[in-house]
This record gives C-alpha cells, sequence and structure tokens, in this order.
C-alpha cells in the first residue's frame, strides 16, 4: 500500500467518449501530480497541484482537464482523445511543491488506451 | 533548471553479477537524489534518496548509491543482482522551489 491509489486501473475508450482517472492520497500530502509515461519516453510531467492550487501545466492539451477538490483528491478529464494519448498515467503526491527532501509518492496507475 | 540523464536505456547482467545504473545530473545548487524502481504496469516506488547528509546512501533491495559531486554523478549499485531486481529504475532531481525531474530510465535484465 502506497498510500497513493489510482482508479480506475485499466480504461479503453474510443476517441469521442468521456471519462475521468481518480487519485485519492491518504498521506497527508499538500502536492499533488500528473505525469504520462508513455512507450520509450521519458515521465512527462503534466500538471502539478500546491494545496488544491494549479501550479504548473506543461502545455498540455486541452483535452486533459485536472480537478482538484481538495488536498486529497485529483481528477483527470478526459475528452476527444487521440489515439496517441495511450499511455500509463501516473499519480503521486509529496509534502509540498519544491520542498527538496521529500520524495514523491506515485500510485499505481491507469493504463489508458484510446481506440 | 535542473536535469539528469540516465546514461544506457538498457543493461542487461547475469544473476550474481554487479548491477551499475548510471545518473549524472545538472544543477545550479546542491541538488536531492533519489532512485526510483517502477515493475511492469506499476507506479515508481522509492529506493534511496541522497539528501546531503552521507554521500553514500543505502537504500531497500541491497542497493546503494554514491553522490560524487566531483562527477556530478549519482550511480545506483548492486553487488549482487537477482531475478526479482529485473525492472525500470529512474533516477530523479529535485532542487529548491522546483518540482521533481526525472530521467528517461534504464531497463535492467537480470538473466538466469
Amino acid at each position: 500500500e502506497t498510500g497513493v491509489t489510482q482508479t480506475p486501473r485499466h480504461l479503453v475508450m474510443g476517441m469521442t467518449n468521456k471519462k475521468s482517472l481518480k487519485c485519492e492520497q491518504h498521506l497527508g500530502h499538500n502536492a499533488m501530480y500528473w505525469y504520462k509515461q508513455s512507450a520509450k519516453k521519458p515521465l512527462e510531467l503534466m500538471f502539478v497541484y500546491s494545496l488544491e492550487e494549479r501550479v504548473e501545466n506543461n502545455s498540455v492539451p486541452s483535452r486533459f482537464s485536472p480537478e482538484c477538490p481538495n488536498s486529497s483528491h485529483l481528477f483527470l478529464h478526459l475528452h476527444t482523445l487521440q489515439p496517441e494519448d495511450s499511455a500509463l498515467y501516473l499519480c503521486a503526491s509529496s509534502q509540498g511543491v519544491g520542498e527538496m527532501n521529500t520524495e514523491a509518492f506515485f500510485g499505481q496507475g491507469t493504463r489508458l488506451t484510446v481506440v | 533548471a535542473q536535469s539528469v540523464t540516465q546514461l544506457g536505456s538498457h543493461v542487461s547482467v547475469s544473476e550474481g553479477a554487479l548491477v551499475l545504473l548510471r545518473c549524472n545530473y545538472s544543477s545550479s545548487v546542491p541538488p536531492y537524489l533519489f532512485w526510483y524502481v517502477q515493475y511492469p504496469n506499476q507506479g515508481l516506488q522509492l529506493l534511496l534518496k541522497y539528501t546531503s547528509a552521507a554521500t553514500l546512501v543505502k537504500g531497500i533491495n541491497g542497493f546503494e548509491a554514491e553522490f560524487k559531486k566531483s562527477e556530478t554523478s549519482f550511480h545506483l549499485t548492486k553487488p549482487s543482482a537477482h531475478m526479482s531486481d529485473a525492472a525500470e529504475y529512474f533516477c530523479a532531481v529535485s532542487v529548491p522551489g522546483n518540482d521533481m525531474r526525472f530521467g528517461a530510465g534504464t531497463r535492467l535484465t537480470v538473466k538466469p
């Protein structure tokens, strides 16, 4: 148990569907992150939230829409995705953004396939 | 901005052999450094971290890493590889006021 739970673990969706990924952390952390992990590519940071406010958005297409209603929950809303968006989406949390000596704790990821 | 470079996207060793996974960092201030392991279809799990105390850091599963400022390196080693060590390994760097940056990863294969 890593303390960060992601649901669903697997998701297959059509290009016209709308779906959401959910992440919940039970560690009392103040920062949460979405990463995209594609085959043969480095881990890509998508969004960073600190105390429920977005602090970084790395030029992610608008078809990905994050939501952080409180410090324990993070969502990634998906709509009109493309096949190249198929990847493992990882959620992580940490004590705070920019607090150096604290590591990120990761969920097990959601394996997304866009057909 | 800080960054890390992992040399070698794929490393293959025999069971019982030394494991050496290379990581070099770039940072304008003293960094904190991390190694993570990822098993198939799982999230990343912390192996060890360097936080400016001892330069030789011991982690879980018999892994250790040494911080060498003169070489800007933080290589991961294990004296004797086990089949269960087969996974992807990520080096990461963190500096004050910034989020964590990950390397591209090194896939470790262990041959019987």
